[in-house]
């Protein structure tokens, strides 16, 4: 089965610290791999896909298939980060289907 | 419309009753998705319609459970003598097209589904 985890449902981080959102995910091909987030009373949304290799609202994420991970990183986290934060992947087979991993809710504390 | 949109925003009903809850997706996008999400989890896969034929149902549950997108936009999902396990929000997304190729799924702000 393919799976995506995340391994902390809650992170707390004081502003101006560095951030790391875990995500590990079991598939042995290619998937693609995206960030969603959800901020307070919010639609979920598309924060950031590896394949744009992009930075958005200082976040970075790095596909590492060697260690089966796409962990979220942003060096310097503001209060307007706190959110939740599912990472997902396409399995490249199929292409259609999108799964997501359990979330991970992040509190920035002033 | 601007968005996803999906109605009712809350639905209660009891064990046993029927119920329906539509998503009206973006306009142009032929990729549209239903998700359930249960409290702490993430959003679980259940159905996706490629045009007006359901791609991939692999992910809903039972026999209780079916979706229709009979002209290519709105979808309703259907759910038949409902029990309190389907308690949960169920979201609705379109995409522009299939999944790899855009990767960016438009998601509803979701029908909260309460099974007394």
């Amino acid at each position: 089965a393919q799976r995506v985890t995340q391994p902390e449902k809650l992170l707390s981080v004081f502003k101006g610290a560095p951030v790391e959102l875990k995500c590990n995910y079991s598939y042995s091909g290619s998937p693609e791999l995206f960030w969603y987030v959800q901020y307070s009373r919010q639609r979920l949304q598309l924060l950031l896909r590896h394949i744009s290799r992009e930075s958005i609202k200082g976040f970075t994420a790095d596909l590492n298939k060697g260690e089966t991970s796409f962990h979220l990183k942003k060096p310097f986290a503001q209060e307007e980060d706190s959110a939740m934060y599912y990472c997902a992947l396409i399995l490249d087979n199929y292409g259609q289907n999108f799964v997501f991993g359990p979330g991970t809710r992040l509190s920035v504390l002033p | 419309g601007a968005g996803v949109s999906q109605t009712p925003s809350n639905k209660v009903t009891e064990k046993g009753k029927y119920v329906e809850l539509r998503c009206d997706p973006i306009s142009g996008h032929t990729a549209l998705y239903w998700y359930r999400q249960s409290l702490g989890q993430g959003p679980e896969f259940l159905i996706y319609f490629q045009g007006t034929g359901a791609a991939d149902d692999s992910g809903l549950p039972n026999d209780r459970f079916f979706a229709v997108r009979p002209e290519g936009s709105v979808s309703t999902l259907k759910i038949q003598r409902t029990e309190r396990g389907d308690s949960a929000v169920y979201l609705c997304a379109s995409s522009l097209m299939a999944g790899r190729n855009t990767g960016e799924l438009f998601f509803g702000e979701g029908s909260r589904l309460t099974v007394l």
